[in-house]
This record gives C-alpha cells, sequence and structure tokens, in this order.
C-alpha cells in the first residue's frame, strides 16, 4: 500500500553542518511529493514541493529532488542554522480530495 | 496568507466526556481534514470533508465523528473520551483539485489530554 519511509531520529548536527535527511516513497503512479517543518509547539508549514519526476523543491535553503527512478525525495541543506532545529515530514498526495500520505517524522537538533 | 484557527490550544478532559474540538479556515477551501500525531506514528488522517455536510472516514476513525455545517468550519466530535486519545490533534485544508497538487495548509493543532 502508500506509505512513506523518513531516515530515523534524531539528526543532530553542529551549525553550517550539511544535512541530508532521507525519504522514499510507495505509491500508485507519481504523485506531488511535499516536506512540511513543524517548529517546537506549532502546527505544519509547507517547506517545499515537487509534483513531477526531476522537478527540484526549493525554499529557505532547502532543496529536495523529485527520483522517480529511486523513488525518492531526500531533503538537502548546505549549511544549517540553530534555528533550522525542527521536525520535518515527508508526504505525497494520494487520490482524490487531496489527502497527504505522510512519513513519521524526523527530529533535526542544531547545536551552535 | 491562509490561516487554519483552532480553538484551542491545550485541553484536558476526563474519560467519558463529550469532546469538541473546532477548526476554522479563512480562504474558501473545499477541503478540510483532521489528523492526530503521535511520536513514532506521524501524522494519520481521523476524517476529511471536501464539501459542507460531505465527509468520509480516513484512516482511523473509531471513535471520532465530524460535522461540517459552514465551508468555513470543521468539527471533530469524541463521543465518549478515552485516555488513549490523549494525543495531539491538527486540522488542515486545501483546494479542491481532483488529481492536482494543492498543499495542506495546518493549524497551530490541540494537544488533548484525557485524564
Amino acid at each position: 500500500g502508500n506509505s512513506v519511509t523518513q531516515m530515523e531520529g534524531p539528526v543532530t548536527l553542529s551549525e553550517e553542518a550539511f544535512l541530508t535527511i532521507n525519504c522514499t516513497y510507495t505509491a500508485t503512479g507519481y504523485p506531488s511529493l511535499f516536506w512540511y517543518v513543524q517548529y517546537p509547539g506549532e502546527g505544519l508549514q509547507l517547506l517545499l514541493k515537487a509534483t513531477k519526476a526531476d522537478d527540484k523543491g526549493s525554499n529557505k535553503g532547502f532543496e529536495a529532488t523529485y527520483r522517480k527512478e529511486t523513488t525518492s525525495f531526500h531533503l538537502e541543506k548546505g549549511s544549517v542554522q540553530v534555528s533550522d532545529s525542527a521536525v520535518y515530514f515527508c508526504a505525497f498526495l494520494s487520490g482524490g480530495y487531496n489527502k497527504l500520505i505522510f512519513g513519521a517524522g524526523t527530529r533535526l537538533a542544531v547545536h551552535p | 496568507d491562509v490561516k487554519v484557527t483552532q480553538s484551542s490550544r491545550y485541553l484536558v478532559k476526563r474519560t467519558g466526556e463529550k469532546v469538541f474540538l473546532e477548526c476554522v479556515q479563512d480562504m474558501d477551501h473545499e477541503n478540510m481534514f483532521w489528523y492526530r500525531q503521535d511520536p513514532g506514528l506521524g501524522l494519520r488522517l481521523i476524517y476529511f470533508s471536501y464539501d459542507v455536510k460531505m465527509k468520509e472516514k480516513g484512516d482511523i476513525p473509531e471513535g471520532y465523528s465530524v460535522s461540517r455545517e459552514k465551508k468555513e468550519r470543521f468539527s471533530l466530535i469524541l463521543e465518549s473520551a478515552s485516555t488513549n486519545q490523549t494525543s495531539m490533534y491538527l486540522c488542515a485544508s486545501s483546494l479542491q483539485y481532483l488529481g492536482g497538487n494543492q498543499p495542506q495548509h495546518f493549524g497551530d493543532g490541540t494537544r488533548l489530554s484525557i485524564l
């Protein structure tokens, strides 16, 4: 069935380190893909999205490329900041009515 | 900017009570959703609605019901609260575009504790 697999956290990095959070999905067809971010005490915010194969979504220094061959959508950032500490969720749209299938989330902690 | 407002950030209720969680969006979105978020499980869809008075079960509807009498408001109801319903509840909305790529917009969540 439809599912999203994210790397388990927590991911702990020093400021200015390179970040990769892996995400792979199992879905029918080629759905739109999303990364959401949840800062402490808040709801989810859309971080970036990609709607077709080879698309690259980007926002706030984060990037992710839609890889159809490997059914992956890995999140990357070249230099993380303490303010990037949050939980990151990978997701895709399933079926009609814009239902989202989410991964379990990956907690990122960035230390000065 | 889309604004999704959940009526309470924190709520404490007792076992057996009937609990109402309210959600309002201000962007005339057709779709509205209720999720619960639990550690290690991510977000799980409880119910969603694609129009006024229309509702569909999500992945974990047992013990919950919903109401959508107006387009902007979507209520989640715990008919008889139990301790295993202690969780973070998140409401979301999106434009209707079948087969499209409309993102969902989330509220800040309600952390519900059932004692």
